[in-house]
């Protein structure tokens, strides 16, 4: 059951460029999102998350939009650094738990310098 | 900036020993939980837990699991009788309330069983 889907397996950008991650969404339950970052063997990084009340939030680099008319989200990050290079999650959220969490395979982003 | 801390980083045991992971949540958290990574697979909840119950359990969470809040400060997960499969990184996390409130996870504990 795939409530949530991370079509890009990874994304390939250049020092300073924008980063696009989009995310798709199923349960129109959600009303809570995420975005973590991960790097391997270590804890997923909370980067920024929106509640279904707002289509923006932003905080420095990083913006999440939310379209929920289509159950889309998407993460831009500007500039892209180097040091964002990791696994990124869209995590949703809301229905019947906040906490019990569903991670996806995610989206690896590389930033070449 | 506040963080959870997990210990031991690394933790091998034998199979069929008793196993305590051990975390400090963020100290105004009242949400604790644990998920777990398997090598190559994705992150995947085991057990919330608030006001000293379980609030909710995957189907992974079997009686060989239980959670525990000795102290104000400390949450384990205890895992009774280790076998292979258990191997993975074990993430605990915390968030301060239930609901529009990011968890806030640890760098995990990698429990190896041999």
């Amino acid at each position: 059951d795939q409530q949530v889907k991370q079509n890009s397996p990874s994304l390939s950008v250049q020092e300073g460029r924008i980063s696009i991650l989009n995310c798709d969404y199923t349960n129109s339950m959600f009303d809570y999102f995420l975005w973590y970052k991960k790097y391997p063997a270590e804890g997923p990084t909370f980067l920024i998350s929106i509640s279904s009340i707002k289509d923006k939030n932003e905080d420095g680099r990083f913006t999440v939009f939310l379209n929920k008319s289509a159950k889309h989200l998407s993460l831009h990050i500007v500039p892209s650094q180097p040091g964002d290079s990791a696994v990124y999650f869209c995590v949703p959220a809301g229905g019947t738990s906040y906490g019990k969490l569903t991670f996806g395979q995610g989206t690896i982003l590389t930033v070449h310098p | 900036e506040p963080e959870v801390t997990q210990t031991p980083s690394h933790q091998v045991t034998q199979m069929g020993q008793e196993v305590i992971l051990r975390c400090v949540p963020i100290s105004n958290h009242l949400y604790f939980y644990w998920y777990r990574q398997i090598l190559g697979q994705k992150v995947e909840f085991l057990v919330s837990f608030y006001n000293n119950e379980i609030s909710e359990k995957s189907e992974i969470f079997d009686d060989q699991f239980s959670v525990e809040r000795p102290d104000g400060s400390n949450f384990t997960l205890k895992i009774r009788s280790t076998k292979l499969e258990d191997s993975a990184m074990y993430f605990c996390a915390s968030s301060i309330r239930v609901a529009n409130s990011p968890l806030h996870f640890g760098n995990g504990t990698r429990l190896t069983v041999t």
